[in-house]
């Protein structure tokens, strides 16, 4: 069936440094791809979406281009903010339903 | 804008008790979702929603009900409460079912904690 893996459950960086967070899937169709994040006590909020190859949405310094030959859709930041810390989900559509990675935590420090 | 509101915040409740959450959303929208979420284990659906009177049920429904009497609420019901079911469940609603792009808008969440 279809899913979606987030390899790191972790991330711990220091403020300034790029930011990569991995999202890998596997689906039967050619599926909208998202990127939701949810900060401390806050509702997940969508950050990215895109459907189509190697094309490269961005959105509050985020960017993440979706490539259907390696089925990725990494979310990248070239320099990471303390207000980035949060918990970041890869999510694909699949079959009138949304598929979640198991999620990353993002950790900033100064 | 819309929001979405999510009631209680914290639901406290002893094993084997039925115990209900209420999500209620002013976007006017048709698909509903009640997701929960562990830490870890990303965020699992146990019902959804297309319309009003509409029940879908998702991965994790057992030991679930959910109700959709009018379009702009949504409830769901644990039918006897465990202590292996603390987690924080979270509303959604989106104006599909997701497979075309459409973008979920989340309540905060109801954290269920059962002593």
């Amino acid at each position: 069936g279809d899913s979606v893996t987030q390899t790191e459950g972790l991330v711990t960086l220091t403020e300034g440094l790029p930011v990569m967070l991995n999202c890998t899937y596997q689906s039967t169709y050619s599926p909208f791809l998202f990127w939701y994040v949810q900060h401390l006590n806050e509702a997940p909020k969508l950050l990215l979406k895109s459907f189509t190859d190697n094309k490269r949405p961005e959105h509050q310094g985020f960017h993440a281009t979706l490539h259907k030959s390696s089925s990725s859709f990494h979310l990248q930041k070239s320099s990471a903010q303390l207000s980035d810390s949060a918990l970041y989900y890869c999510a694909l559509s699949s079959n009138y339903q949304l598929i979640w990675g198991s999620g990353t935590k993002l950790i900033i420090k100064p | 804008g819309g929001i979405i509101t999510q009631t209680p915040k914290f639901l406290i409740g002893q094993e084997g008790q039925k115990l209900t959450l209420k999500c209620q959303q002013n976007f006017n929208h048709d698909t509903m979702y009640w997701y929960r979420q562990d830490s870890g284990k990303g965020l699992r659906l146990i019902y959804y929603s297309i319309t009003e009177n509409d029940l879908q049920k998702g991965d994790l429904s057992e030991g679930y009900d959910a109700s959709r009497e009018k379009k702009s609420s949504f409830s769901l019901t644990v039918t006897s409460a465990q202590k292996n079911e603390m987690a924080v469940f979270l509303c959604a609603s989106s104006t599909d079912r997701g497979n075309s792009g459409n973008t979920l808008y989340f309540g905060e969440g109801s954290r269920l904690i059962v002593v």
